[in-house]
């Protein structure tokens, strides 16, 4: 079983409707990372979330939200979503303190808003 | 954080040594720099990670100057496989607020050729 588990995989939506991507992980990590990714270009932080009480915006935090409902899981809602949120989405997360920088990616979402 | 910038592509033949060079000149002391290498659809994945001088694990090298303002990941005798983008980053994993919050570029395409 994948460490880093993504839920839905794939997702078809219309322009407007609220739709919730789901991560979850049992790398027992404090920190949790959720990012877009749209093709050709790097990766782009949304959300970012150190432990269970505490959530930071990224780099794109515009029209996105995110719950830390455990310290396994971390959701990523879309409240209206839009056709350029169309975009393949990845989960992270890392080890919190020391010197170790590795991060583990889920297996991503790819989201198509039409 | 510092901001690093890659070459977008380049091209090798199998069998080929592959040094990809980054540059951050505005490294910060605490930071270190990591690479990861990504696959089409698929989460970035950890390759190496420095801080001084080189570091050496069982699928590439990293070669850090004395002034650490640029790095240099070399992959011995690339594969067809190792056809991806490969990414620098560089954070700080020793403040007392670990704000390394994985902040990716555009990466380098790499890309082997028979």
């Amino acid at each position: 079983d994948a460490d880093v588990t993504q839920t839905p995989r794939n997702r078809i939506t219309k322009t407007g409707k609220r739709i919730m991507l789901e991560c979850s992980q049992t790398k027992g990590h404090d920190r949790m990372y959720w990012y877009r990714q749209d093709p050709g270009l790097g990766l782009r932080l949304i959300y970012y979330s150190f432990d269970v009480k505490d959530i930071n915006k990224g780099e794109i935090s515009d029209g996105y939200s995110v719950s830390r409902q455990a310290q396994a899981k971390f959701s990523l809602s879309l409240e209206s979503a839009i056709p350029n949120q169309t975009a393949l989405y990845f989960c992270a997360t890392s080890d919190s303190g020391g010197t170790n920088t590795e991060a583990f990616f889920g297996q991503g979402t790819r989201l198509t808003v039409v | 954080l510092a901001k690093t910038t890659q070459p977008v592509s380049m091209d090798s033949y199998e069998g080929q040594e592959v040094n990809i060079t980054c540059s951050h000149n505005n490294i910060a002391t605490n930071d270190y720099i990591t690479w990861y290498q990504q696959f089409p659809s698929q989460g970035p994945r950890f390759i190496i990670q420095g801080y001084k001088t080189k570091v050496t694990n069982e699928v590439a090298s990293l070669f850090i100057p004395a002034d650490r303002k640029s790095s240099t990941l070399s992959l011995p005798r690339v594969s067809l496989s190792d056809t991806a983008v490969y990414y620098c980053l560089v954070g700080d994993t020793l403040t007392t607020s670990g704000t390394y919050k994985y902040i990716f570029g555009t990466g380098t395409r790499l890309k082997v050729l028979a």
